[in-house]
């Protein structure tokens, strides 16, 4: 079964610097989707970017890139010039790829971001 | 806003009891998913439906059941309520057409039960 971990519960960042949020994944799976979201205070669930396993490019959304290892099974979250806006529960999550329509998200338990001031 | 929309926004109710959470996808979306998020915890995978057909089904209790309607909102029916039933209950809605597909996310229910 496929598993997620986000080894870190919270992390900090000062306003403006990087921070990289960590991810880890087990699968037998070759062809899948990883997914960060992240939710602030208001609980909303907000998808934050969005990689193919079958690209060896990492994608990128403004601030926002990831660091895709196969090999390895991690995808870490980096966040560039962070705002105060970032602070949020930032969840990694996990997608089969189906070819019958059923595709089983599996999420992690979650980093918190504060970011100070 | 991500387009799927979710009533009512707070639910208060008592042991025992049943509730009904409706969600309704975004337009276009033939997919519903429903999940459960304790206090400070990840995201539980509880119900998938396509086009009015359940096509997965995760860590749902056999108190709780779901459908989708023919206009494809789904409701969420949770019966003999428990303590440990209060959560936030999230809808997401997604295309489920080829390897594009993305889930996004409702506003999401919180279940009070006292």
């Amino acid at each position: 079964a496929q598993t997620v971990t986000q080894s870190q519960p919270e992390m900090s960042v000062q306003e403006a610097e990087t921070v990289t949020l960590s991810c880890t994944y087990d699968t037998s799976e070759s062809d899948y989707y990883l997914f960060w979201y992240k939710q602030p205070p208001s609980r909303q669930m907000i998808l934050v970017i969005r990689q193919e396993a079958y690209k060896q490019q990492n994608a990128t959304e403004n601030r926002f890139s990831v660091n895709f290892q196969k090999a390895a099974k991690s995808f870490s979250l980096k966040i560039s010039d962070s705002q105060l806006g970032d602070a949020a529960m930032y969840f990694c999550a996990y997608r089969s790829d189906s070819t019958s329509g059923t595709y089983k998200y599996i999420f992690g338990t979650g980093t918190r971001l504060k970011v100070l001031a | 806003d991500s387009g799927v929309t979710q009533t009512p926004k707070h639910l208060i109710t008592a042991t025992g009891q049943r509730v009904t959470l409706r969600c309704s996808p975004r337009s276009g979306d033939l997919s519903v998913y429903w999940y459960q998020q304790s206090l400070d915890q990840g995201l539980q995978f509880l119900i998938q439906y396509y086009n009015g057909e359940e096509r997965a089904k995760g860590n749902i209790l056999e108190r709780f059941s779901a459908q989708q309607f023919p206009d494809l909102h789904s409701e969420l029916n949770l019966s003999s309520l428990e303590l440990g039933d209060s959560a936030l209950y999230f809808c997401a809605s997604s295309v489920l057409e080829g390897r594009t597909d993305t889930q996004y996310f409702g506003p999401g229910t919180r279940l009070t039960v006292l």
